[in-house]
């Protein structure tokens, strides 16, 4: 069965304190891993899509990275603004849908 | 501005309400969805619309209903809606149904039913 787990639920930081993000994923071929920022009160905007176990993508402080059972989202020195939920989703190769995780709460304190 | 706009931004409903939500995407996608978002749940697909037709109904209760006129627009009709059906309700938008360049997601219709 195709599932996306993420963890932690919930992560406090404080500014500078850099940390990783996991998104474990079991699926029938993977045709692409994505992961969304959600603010309170708005929907999930795109961040990174990635296709192949090795393959890194980076925007500003947050850094993506595959293998071929789970991804990563580094955030290197955080800022208070990088607060938010972080949701990763896997879409099979054989499906036309996602299956979105749970998501990760960080808290960035200054 | 996230190119898809969703109407109302909050609303709460009596269980024997009739009420509608909204969405307009004017991105030029041929796709459109409607997810739930419930607290500390994954996002649960609902519904997919390709090229205004039906692509996808995940075992919806029929008290959901969803309509898209044309590409652009997308609507979810809610009627004897249940307190556990309270969620934040999200609109998406993707060029097309197979992207590889992720949703654009609207703000959401926060829901409360009573």
């Amino acid at each position: 069965e195709d599932q996306v787990t993420q963890s932690p639920e919930a992560l406090r930081l404080q500014e500078g304190e850099s940390s990783s993000l996991n998104c474990s994923y079991t699926v029938s071929g993977l045709r692409g891993l994505f992961w969304y920022r959600q603010d309170p009160g708005k929907g999930p905007e795109f961040l990174f899509t990635l296709y192949s176990a090795g393959e890194e993508k980076e925007k500003e402080r947050l850094k993506a990275t595959l293998t071929k059972k789970e991804s990563f989202l580094h955030i290197t020195a955080p800022k208070p603004e990088d607060s938010a939920t972080y949701l990763c989703a896997v879409q099979p190769y054989n499906f036309n849908k996602f299956y979105f995780g749970s998501g990760t709460k960080l808290n960035v304190k200054p | 501005e996230t190119g898809v706009t969703q109407t109302p931004r909050h609303l709460v409903m009596g269980m024997t309400n009739k009420k509608s939500l909204k969405c307009e995407q004017h991105l030029g996608h041929n796709a459109m969805y409607w997810y739930k978002q419930s607290a500390k749940k994954p996002l649960e697909l609902m519904f997919v619309y390709n090229f205004k037709e039906q692509t996808e109904n995940n075992s919806v209760p029929s008290r959901f209903s969803p309509e898209c006129p044309n590409s652009s627009h997308l609507f979810l009709h809610l009627h004897t809606l249940q307190p556990e059906d309270s969620a934040l309700y999200l609109c998406a938008s993707s060029q097309e149904e197979q992207n590889k360049y992720g949703y654009t997601f609207g703000s959401g219709t926060r829901l409360t039913v009573v």
